[in-house]
């Protein structure tokens, strides 16, 4: 069945340093979503991608979506104590209904 | 008030016990979700319901059983709860195949 794997799983990053996760899935997307989830909080939508090798930027987080629509990016620029949580991708395929998420990437951010 | 509610927050069941979470929504949509969230594992999707007469098996749905009353009102239960069913359970929502999705606030419920 389709998978969606993220890496890494947890970092730890001192505030002002970048950030990276990579979300890769098994199947071609039709489309990526990033999800946020602050600690003891539930999922909230960040963005969707849609078109082969798309970037959108908000603000110090850049999103990208690979020429393949099979692996995404989230990369979030001089981190801050607010951006602390796990970030989620998730992915769908073009004929499916289903949302598979990521495992998650849990950043934690050293003041 | 939120757009996505769930009931209980917390719970403590024991093992074998029938258990009923609960899941309303004001957004108007008609797709609702139910997915679980174990520590390092993500989200996996139990079950889903693109109308009231539309149910439909996700990922992990053994053991499980959902009923989508109205438009506005999708349950999850446990026929007879076990430990490893222990987990975040979270209610969503969306208004259609290739919009976001709006999550409730969870329940966390522990099988013992």
């Amino acid at each position: 069945g389709q998978q969606v794997m993220q890496i890494p799983q947890y970092q730890h990053v001192q505030e002002g340093e970048d950030f990276t996760t990579y979300c890769n899935s098994s199947t071609t997307l039709s489309n990526i979503q990033w999800y946020k989830q602050r600690p003891g909080g539930h999922p909230v939508f960040l963005i969707q991608l849609v078109k082969s090798g798309e970037v959108k930027k908000q603000k110090r987080l850049t999103f990208q979506f690979g020429e393949a629509k099979k692996n995404s990016s989230l990369h979030i620029t001089a981190t801050q104590t607010t951006d602390v949580g796990t970030y989620f991708c998730a992915g769908r395929r073009d004929s499916s209904y289903k949302l598979i998420f990521g495992s998650g990437t849990r950043l934690l951010v050293r003041p | 008030d939120a757009d996505v509610t769930q009931t209980p927050r917390n719970r403590i069941t024991k093992t074998g016990k029938r258990i009923m979470l609960e899941c309303s929504q004001t957004k108007g949509h008609d797709r609702m979700y139910w997915y679980r969230q174990d520590p390092g594992l993500g989200l996996q999707l139990i079950y889903y319901s693109f109308d009231v007469k539309d149910i439909n098996k996700g990922e992990i749905s053994d053991g499980y059983s959902v009923s989508r009353q109205a438009q506005a009102k999708f349950s999850l239960s446990l026929e007879s709860a076990i430990p490893n069913q222990t987990a975040l359970y979270f209610c969503a929502t969306s208004e259609g195949r290739n919009t976001e999705a709006f999550f409730g606030q969870g329940t966390r419920l522990t099988v013992v």
